[in-house]
């Protein structure tokens, strides 16, 4: 598959550990973020997504948290698992009329077995 | 259920050529986004297309342009290709369109200006 980013930062977790990736955001205005997963041939995958009128969601095995006075994200992933290797970006958005997201750069997630 | 299909999967354009991509949105979905990701630049926003209609576009030139037809399947267009127009294009649709409606992407079309 294509290589989604050749200098994207890396975090090695051991499976089973938890992950925790960060995103600093860039516009104050935005109201709506999502992170996405993409594994090496695909498309990014939307995982869980978050409004600028909360701190934390949860889904199922991740978490994400909001800090909007630092502008920034994080994506927690309880027990991690091989098929979680991935790159992993955030979004913002500011339209709510439009899916025009500005992208974070990424973070390559990789699961030691 | 049919996901996002973009043709073709690779190209590979001689610069100064023009190209067109492709895209088929899942069935009923009204909106395509479009994305060019880089390993410099990451994933950039190109344009948005609901109901035929350019609603967004990004900080691209205008040899970047698309388009979107009656059956919401859309395509995009690079004239004058350069080398930096190498790149993983990546459509995205969505039912409505609207900032909190989730995006479902296409695997990209990978081209490549020699």
């Amino acid at each position: 598959g294509e290589s989604v980013g050749l200098h994207l930062p890396t975090l090695s977790v051991q499976e089973g550990d938890n992950s925790i990736i960060n995103c600093a955001y860039s516009n104050s205005a935005s109201d709506y973020f999502i992170w996405y997963k993409q594994e090496s041939g695909k498309g990014p995958q939307f995982i869980i997504d978050i409004r600028s009128n909360m701190d934390k969601r949860q889904g199922q095995r991740v978490t994400v948290l909001l800090n909007k006075t630092v502008k920034h994200l994080s994506l927690q992933i309880a027990a991690t698992q091989p098929g979680d290797s991935a790159v992993y970006f955030c979004a913002e958005n500011w339209d709510n009329y439009g899916q025009n997201f500005v992208f974070g750069p990424g973070t390559r997630l990789s699961v030691l077995p | 259920k049919a996901g996002v299909t973009q043709t073709p999967r690779y190209l590979i354009k001689t610069r100064g050529q023009q190209v067109t991509l492709s895209c088929s949105p899942i069935s009923g979905h009204r909106s395509v986004s479009w994305y060019q990701q880089t390993p410099g630049q990451g994933l950039q926003f190109l344009f948005e297309y609901f109901s035929e209609t350019q609603r967004n576009k990004g900080n691209f030139p205008g040899r970047f342009s698309g388009r979107q037809f009656s059956n919401s399947r859309s395509e995009m267009n690079v004239s004058t290709l350069e080398l930096g127009d190498s790149a993983l294009y990546l459509c995205a649709s969505s039912l409505a369109g609207t900032q909190n409606t989730e995006a479902f992407f296409g695997q990209g079309t990978r081209l490549t200006v020699v």
